[in-house]
């Protein structure tokens, strides 16, 4: 079955890019997705992307996919402080039916 | 704006007592899933239902979980009895499977379980 691996922490300061990675193991993944969470709320589905695809940009999200390696990565250019979030890379597994996400990337943005 | 909503959304309990949490996924939805979230564990599926037919729930212990959709509107996870290692988040998701693959998820604001 898919495994999801990410880093926990990343702090970083305003203004600059973050970038949060992750690797899965399961290469029969169609669509692999990035979630988001916030404070005392649910995770939200920030962007995904194609396993065809090398690469995805929606607005200051970059989404980078490595299908050789099965890494994935998340680049937000020019972080906010409402970016300070905990971010899931999730992938599929059981033929579309489950989501198995990762332990989460917990983002610090600081002045 | 539809959304999916919970209840409770804070629960605190004594060891050996019953928990209900209840969950409304989003009207049309035809999937609906049970998340537990804790600091150690991080994020594990429980169960989920198709068409409120459970498809899976190999991630619940069966001995006191149980997870129900008595209809398209509600969807429940019953703890019986409760134990102090279930204090945890348990977040409820809905989705649309039309048995292609994009499987985007809805999540719900979670309850947060406390038993003491």
């Amino acid at each position: 079955g898919e495994d999801v691996e990410q880093s926990l922490f990343l702090s970083v300061r305003e203004g600059d890019s973050s970038v949060i990675n992750c690797t899965y193991t399961d290469s029969s993944s169609t669509y692999l997705y990035w979630y988001k969470q916030e404070p005392g709320a649910g995770l939200q589905l920030l962007t995904y992307i194609f396993s065809n695809m090398d690469m995805k940009q929606d607005q200051r999200l970059t989404v980078l996919l490595n299908k050789k390696d099965k890494h994935l990565s998340l680049r937000i250019a020019d972080t906010q402080t409402g970016d300070s979030a905990i971010y899931f890379c999730a992938g599929e597994s059981g033929g579309y039916n489950k989501l198995i996400f990762g332990a989460g990337t917990r983002l610090a943005v600081h002045p | 704006d539809a959304r999916v909503t919970q209840t409770p959304r804070h629960k605190v309990t004594e060891m050996g007592q019953e928990v209900t949490m209840r969950c409304q996924p989003i009207l049309g939805h035809n999937t609906v899933f049970w998340y537990r979230q804790t600091m150690m564990q991080g994020l594990e599926l429980l169960a989920y239902f198709r068409n409120r037919a459970p498809l899976d729930d190999s991630g619940m212990p069966k001995d006191r979980f149980s997870a129900e959709m008595p209809d398209a509107t509600l969807a429940t996870l019953k703890i019986q009895p409760s134990e102090p290692r279930d204090s945890a988040v348990y977040f409820c998701a809905s989705g649309i499977l039309a048995g292609g693959p994009y499987n985007e998820q809805f999540f719900g604001p979670g309850t947060r379980l406390t038993v003491l």
